[in-house]
């Protein structure tokens, strides 16, 4: 079902570390998976995406690694800076090259990054 | 414009006014959502439009709630009868075919 008004859990790091940001998705069907980043006052923004016949993907200081098996995406931010600070959102698609499916979001994790 | 504009960005009305706000999607993009985020939390989907099919309406929260999308280009959604709960930033977002890009959102606070 979708995820809707969540109240945001929290992940606080140490800049510099690594930050690993999880989301456990519900449709066993979908087959494209986006995480968003969303600083204060804006909307969200595309950070990097994976299709399902993948495991992992990097992009610059980021990977997501999905595991089908449990359903599960997660998001690494390698050293971690103050401009990282943001919310971080997970989307599902089912049907990659289908413009007619909706993503469906996840509930959201906040990132504070400690100096 | 290069992306997705909405208006106005701040919206305070009274409680029991109507409101609409408006989205500009990206050129070319079919498909189009609107979503609810309050203070602190998530997305709350509300209504998405692809092409000319029937509008998906399954997130909107009540029937004071609609939205139009004309020309499949511009979009408004109107709220009736405004609540104080209705305060939130309602976002919109347009995509071609997988990933959304998102507007900077309306903040609408109900008094």
């Amino acid at each position: 079902g979708e995820s809707v008004g969540l109240h945001l859990p929290t992940l606080s790091v140490q800049e510099g570390d690594n930050s690993i940001i999880n989301c456990a998705y519900s449709n066993s069907a979908s087959d494209y998976f986006i995480w968003y980043k969303q600083e204060s006052g804006k909307g969200p923004q595309f950070i990097i995406d994976i299709r399902s016949n993948m495991d992992k993907r990097q992009g610059q200081r980021v990977t997501v690694l999905l595991n089908k098996t449990v359903k599960h995406l997660s998001l690494q931010i390698a050293a971690t800076q103050p401009g990282d600070s943001a919310v971080y959102f997970c989307a599902e698609k089912k049907g990659v090259k289908a413009a007619g499916n909706k993503l469906t979001f996840g509930g959201g994790t906040r990132v504070l990054v400690k100096p | 414009g290069a992306g997705v504009s909405q208006s106005p960005s701040n919206k305070v009305t009274e409680k029991g006014k109507d409101v609409e706000l408006r989205c500009d999607p990206i050129s070319g993009h079919t498909a189009l959502y609107w979503y609810r985020q309050s203070l602190g939390q998530g997305l709350e989907f509300l209504i998405y439009f692809q092409g000319n099919s029937a509008p998906d309406k399954s997130g909107l929260p009540s029937d004071r709630f609609s939205a139009e999308r004309t020309g499949g280009s511009v979009s408004t959604l109107t709220i009736q009868r405004t609540q104080q709960e209705d305060s939130a930033v309602y976002l919109c977002a347009s995509s071609s075919r997988n990933e959304q890009f998102f507007g900077p959102g309306t903040r609408l606070t109900v008094l």
